[in-house]
């Protein structure tokens, strides 16, 4: 079966630095995707990895490792305005994305 | 120009009505898809749409009707739905379909609400 799993929820600090891990379990692999959704929005692209390593972007930063079968996503300099759900997807073998079930994100000042 | 527009931004409908959701996209893309969100829920793939071709139907039921007329336009056509359909409809747009490194490009979605 196709699985991937994300913590449900994190609580962080404005100004400081969180961390949210994807693993996942799918038929096939052909790249990574982080997308972040407000509440009621439409998901909004962050990044795609399909190598090994770190993608940096900015203040957020996405890793893989294929053998490990697991991502991170790493958002520096937490602003209140990134309260929001982030969602990992893979691409399997037939190209369709697969959805975890998102991580909601909650800043505090 | 990354935009998708889809309209209307809310829509309530009884579950006698039809009713069409539509979407556009400018920037050359060849896939197009429709995705059904319920909260806290991540999207589920209803339909894609490769050079205006239907080619993945998630077994939605009949009640969902997709039409592309052109390669910018997609349209979800609605009819005789059930409270349970209630939820976010998204459209999103690709380069391509089947190829692993094109990024999907959500619109704003259409919230609606089925009495």
């Amino acid at each position: 079966g196709q699985n991937i799993d994300q913590p449900t929820e994190m609580t962080a600090t404005e100004g400081a630095i969180v961390q949210i891990n994807c693993t996942y379990q799918t038929s096939g692999f052909n790249g990574l995707f982080w997308y972040q959704q407000h509440a009621g929005e439409a998901p909004t692209f962050l990044s795609y990895n399909v190598l090994d390593g770190l993608e940096e972007k900015g203040r957020f930063s996405s890793f893989l490792s294929r053998s490990k079968g697991y991502s991170y996503l790493l958002l520096k300099e937490l602003q209140m305005k990134d309260s929001a759900s982030y969602l990992c997807a893979v691409t399997d073998s037939n190209y369709q994305l697969i959805w975890g079930a998102g991580t909601k994100l909650i800043i505090k000042p | 120009d990354t935009e998708v527009t889809q309209t209307p931004k809310h829509l309530v409908m009884g579950m006698t009505n039809k009713k069409s959701l539509k979407c556009e996209q400018h920037m050359g893309h060849r896939a197009m898809y429709w995705y059904k969100q319920k909260a806290k829920k991540p999207p589920e793939l209803m339909f894609v749409y490769s050079y205006e071709k239907l080619s993945i139907n998630e077994s939605v039921p009949s009640r969902f009707s997709p039409e592309c007329p052109n390669s910018s336009l997609l349209n979800l056509h609605l009819h005789a739905l059930q409270p349970e359909d209630s939820a976010l409809y998204l459209c999103a747009s690709s380069l391509l379909a089947g190829v692993s490194t094109d990024t999907q490009y959500f619109g704003p979605g259409t919230r609606l609400t089925v009495l």
